[in-house]
């Protein structure tokens, strides 16, 4: 199984500055083939189901504000927050879908500093 | 606009069994595969299962190979998962979910509010 791990756990910004949370997965989830990284983004807050963000480890989805982005390719991903706003505050998890068992990171908690 | 409700949680006994099913609107449920990830309180996400959008093929965590199934009803638009022989590590909110694709499972485009399963000792 593919093993994601985030970093770091928890992660404390100043509203208005760059909030950069990584993922690290086990083995390669980039895709020869078509030269895709099956890597997904999500945020949840209190409360709520898990919302997608991000997909092919770089592609917002509709609705998304830009200024959540994802890099990465191979086994080492980001997802960066540019501007941080209030509503931001949440847990942020990345997800590998290269394969079942799909599987997520543990989740990095992002508050307000 | 897309919505997926989730039903049939409750207080179980230890080895008792659940069936939960979750209803689909606002797409052509019929086109896509559909997952269950759960999430025990206080914790991080888990991937239970995925069912292609045909039926045809399912996968399941090793966690509850065995003990659920995963089935759908394409006329009804609801995803259901039998859950027998549950213990208190299957204590979650249990999140139904649409995939991209209709294959065995990419990433997921709309989620249930969740419902609530608390297996009792």
């Amino acid at each position: 199984d593919i093993v994601m791990t985030q970093s770091p756990d928890s992660l404390a910004v100043s509203l208005g500055e760059r909030a950069t949370i990584n993922c690290k997965s086990s083995q390669s989830v980039l895709y020869s083939s078509n030269k895709k990284n099956y890597l997904a983004w999500y945020q949840q807050k209190p409360g709520q189901p898990p919302k997608l963000l991000i997909y092919w480890a770089s592609t917002r989805e509709s609705g998304v504000p830009d200024r959540f982005s994802g890099s990465g390719s191979g086994t080492d991903f980001t997802l960066t927050i540019s501007s941080l706003r209030a509503e931001d505050v949440a847990v942020y998890y990345c997800q590998h879908y290269y394969g079942t068992p799909i599987t997520f990171g543990q989740g990095t908690r992002l508050e307000i500093k | 606009q897309e919505q997926l409700v989730e039903s049939g949680g409750g207080v179980v006994q230890s080895g008792r069994s659940l069936r939960l099913s979750c209803v689909a609107s606002g797409f052509t449920f019929s086109s896509y595969s559909m997952h269950w990830v759960r999430q025990a309180p206080g914790k991080g996400l888990e991937w239970v299962a995925v069912i292609s959008n045909d039926g045809t093929n399912k996968y399941y965590s090793d966690s509850v190979k065995g003990r659920f199934s995963i089935s759908r009803d394409n006329s009804q638009n609801t995803l259901y998962l039998q859950m027998n022989s549950l213990g208190v590590e299957d204590t979650a909110v249990y999140f139904c979910a649409r995939d991209w694709g209709y294959g065995s499972g990419t990433y997921f485009v709309s989620w249930g509010q969740g419902t609530l399963i608390t297996v009792s000792s």
